[in-house]
């Protein structure tokens, strides 16, 4: 059963407020992603971390910041909120000696008006 | 370039087989995944494989042919709620995910 938890489910917003997407997980896992995910369309990973005091940019241009500062939580960030923000927003975690499989959180589907 | 690709969307029948392929192209392999994932909901895991040949679990299997670069999803007795989409996803030499844009699976009484 995985242990991750997403907060908030649904966040309706207006343009230009920052928001803070909450992450968390209890599987002592390592490496954590953020993925962004439009309905139909493909997962793009937009940040992830290796651990405490990690984080990366993926492979999608992201305004939003991350970061790790302790293992069981990831939270993204935007600073200034826009409609092209408007999406389903993923958090994931992986434990890197296993498979590499996958945990996903919920998601956070977050519109901006 | 990394490149993924799956059929966009298939249709099939309550009861019958269907198989999803995925071919794919990445600078190097470290295993394929497959997920599913309903309609706005997370994707969950299904099957891993790392090594050529099949994997069984249930109704549901999956294909490695690493010399080919494919892959399919193999479900049996189609059920209602197999109606989902089927993302695959390459693990590359980096150890990073690279994903499909998933196929869409619809089910039909």
């Amino acid at each position: 059963e995985a242990d991750i938890y997403q907060t908030p489910r649904y966040l309706v917003i207006g343009t230009g407020k920052k928001i803070t997407l909450e992450c968390s997980q209890t599987m002592g896992h390592d490496k954590m992603y953020w993925y962004q995910q439009d309905p139909g369309m493909e997962l793009h990973l937009i940040h992830y971390s290796y651990g405490v005091n990690s984080t990366e940019k993926g492979d999608l241009s992201s305004e939003s910041t991350v970061s790790r500062i302790r293992t069981e939580h990831f939270p993204l960030t935007l600073e200034s909120a826009r409609p092209s923000h408007t999406s389903q927003y993923l958090c994931a975690s992986s434990d890197p000696r296993d498979t590499g499989e996958l945990f996903f959180g919920e998601g956070s589907r977050l519109t901006v008006l | 370039g990394q490149n993924i690709d799956q059929p966009t969307e298939m249709t099939a029948t309550e009861g019958a087989i269907v198989q999803i392929n995925c071919t794919y192209q990445t600078s190097g392999f470290n295993g394929l995944f497959w997920y599913q994932q309903h309609a706005g909901e997370a994707p969950t895991f299904l099957s891993y494989n790392v090594l050529d040949g099949l994997e069984e679990k249930g109704r549901f299997s999956s294909f490695l042919s690493r010399s080919k670069g494919y892959s399919y999803l193999l479900l049996k007795e189609l059920q209602m709620k197999d109606s989902a989409s089927y993302l695959c996803a390459v693990m590359d030499s980096n150890y990073q995910l690279i994903w499909g844009a998933g196929t869409k699976l619809i089910i039909k009484p």
